[in-house]
């Protein structure tokens, strides 16, 4: 079975300054691994994935996240947040060739200007 | 753009009232998963179909939710009867490849 736990269920950073929201997996095989971002009233957006491939993924919106397995880590970061950048940010997990995926309880990114 | 689409986007009703909500998924995508997001809970995963059969709807309260997929373009999620405890945004999303998820809307949902 495989599951994500996202410490931190809100961060709040000064515009400009560095965006980081953690991830940390666990799966008995391989995993595949998201973030996904939700704006307000909206439904959520892949930001980016790893799919066993670059260790180091880059997404939209600036934003890139890192595998790595001795951590069981795959945080996510920005250099300068911006206004926009402020949203809930999910991370979640799954197996190659599986359809369903295993979500975080998420991480709410507040923005201060 | 190709994007799915959930009817309606809010949804008002009185407890013990039947409520449907629909979805049509991104044309050629051949999965189809329903969520529900409270702030109690978080996102949680009620059901999905692949091919429009489905796969796993252990998530669903199976006395008063139904899922269906009457045919490939449109899907729908069921309450009856509804109860105030089933307030919360109800997601639909599609896939068209494995571990591929891609969000509508969502339909807020409100038992008085």
């Amino acid at each position: 079975a495989q599951s994500v736990t996202q410490l931190g269920s809100h961060v709040s950073v000064s515009e400009g300054a560095l965006v980081l929201l953690r991830c940390n997996y666990s799966s008995s095989v391989p995993p595949y691994l998201f973030w996904y971002v939700q704006y307000p009233n909206q439904g959520l957006q892949l930001l980016l994935k790893y799919t066993s491939a670059a260790t180091l993924v880059k997404g939209i919106n600036g934003f890139e996240a890192e595998f790595k397995k001795s951590e069981t880590s795959f945080h996510l970061t920005k250099p300068s947040a911006h206004m926009s950048d402020a949203a809930e940010y999910f991370c979640a997990v799954s197996v190659a060739g599986a359809n369903n995926l295993f979500f975080g309880t998420g991480t709410r990114l507040t923005v201060i200007p | 753009d190709a994007r799915v689409t959930q009817t309606p986007r809010d949804k008002v009703t009185e407890m013990g009232q039947e409520v449907t909500m629909r979805c049509q998924p991104i044309l050629g995508h051949n999965t189809v998963f329903w969520y529900r997001q409270t702030m109690m809970q978080g996102l949680e995963l009620l059901a999905y179909f692949r091919n429009r059969a489905p796969l796993d709807d252990s998530g669903m309260p199976k006395d008063r939710f139904s899922a269906e997929m009457p045919d490939a373009t449109l899907a729908t999620l069921k309450i009856q009867p509804s109860e105030p405890r089933d307030s919360a945004v109800y997601f639909c999303a599609s896939g068209g490849i494995p571990n591929e998820q891609f969000f509508g809307p969502g339909t807020r949902l409100t038992v008085l």
